[in-house]
């Protein structure tokens, strides 16, 4: 069975760091791009970041863009998201979804994680 | 950057046509994809470049994008159809990003 979990959330102070990890099975992980979306609460989809396969090739929203960084470890079928510089809009829902396709761009996402929760607070 | 705009909410009664717009600049030269997101549960795609169905996702579940206009139209409507729905493409005209419309509440009636 194709899977993706999330794990990492939690609550963060504003300016601090966090890491989360997203863990895949079922699939050749490294022939597959992957993307992090977020959903604030009550809020709509919003995507963040992607990576191909190989990991090679990075994408970020204006939102997120020097102060995440996506990456993938493709001996462990792993995908992350180092998340920096966090700030009170960053509180949300992380999805982490895969494409049907070496690269990201064009493509759906397929396959989405179960989500885990964010919350940057003092 | 690239905005796709949907209806907040759209509402029908059982054994109707649902049809949910999204709206973008010159959307019909891009791959649309919809999905599905009831509460508390994560997204699920139904539809994919334009009008493809994911295997499991009933044939009741259909898009169409042409022009400035994408639409996922749901046959038949069942009460477990409601939900929130989004389109979404990619914007690779300056760089490449994906984009998300606000969503669209599913009531039905």
């Amino acid at each position: 069975e194709v899977q993706l979990l999330e794990s990492g959330g939690g609550l963060v102070q504003p300016g601090g760091s966090l890491r989360l990890s997203c863990a895949a099975s079922g699939f050749t992980f490294t022939n597959y791009a992957m993307s992090w979306v977020r959903q604030a609460p009550g809020k709509g989809l919003e995507w963040i970041s992607a990576i191909s396969g190989s990991g090679g090739i990075t994408y970020y929203a204006d939102s997120v863009k020097g102060r995440f960084t996506i990456s993938r470890d493709n001996s462990k079928n792993t995908l992350y998201l180092q998340m920096n510089s966090l700030r009170a809009e960053d509180t949300a829902v992380y999805y982490c979804a895969k494409a049907p396709a070496t690269v990201p761009t064009g493509r759906a996402f397929d396959i989405w994680g179960q989500g885990t929760m964010v919350t940057v607070s003092s | 950057s690239y905005v796709l705009t949907q209806p907040p909410s759209v509402s029908v009664a059982p054994g109707q046509t649902a049809r949910i717009t999204c709206g973008g600049n010159n959307i019909g030269s891009r791959n649309v994809h919809w999905y599905q997101q009831k509460p508390g549960q994560a997204p699920v795609l139904v539809v994919y470049d334009d009008s493809d169905r994911p295997s499991g996702i009933p044939e009741r579940f259909s898009g169409s994008n042409s022009g400035n206009t994408a639409t996922l139209t749901i046959s038949r409507v069942e009460a477990g159809d409601e939900a929130d729905y989004y389109c979404q493409v990619w914007d690779s005209r300056s760089d490449h990003r994906g984009v998300f419309g606000g969503g669209t509440k599913l009531t039905v009636l």
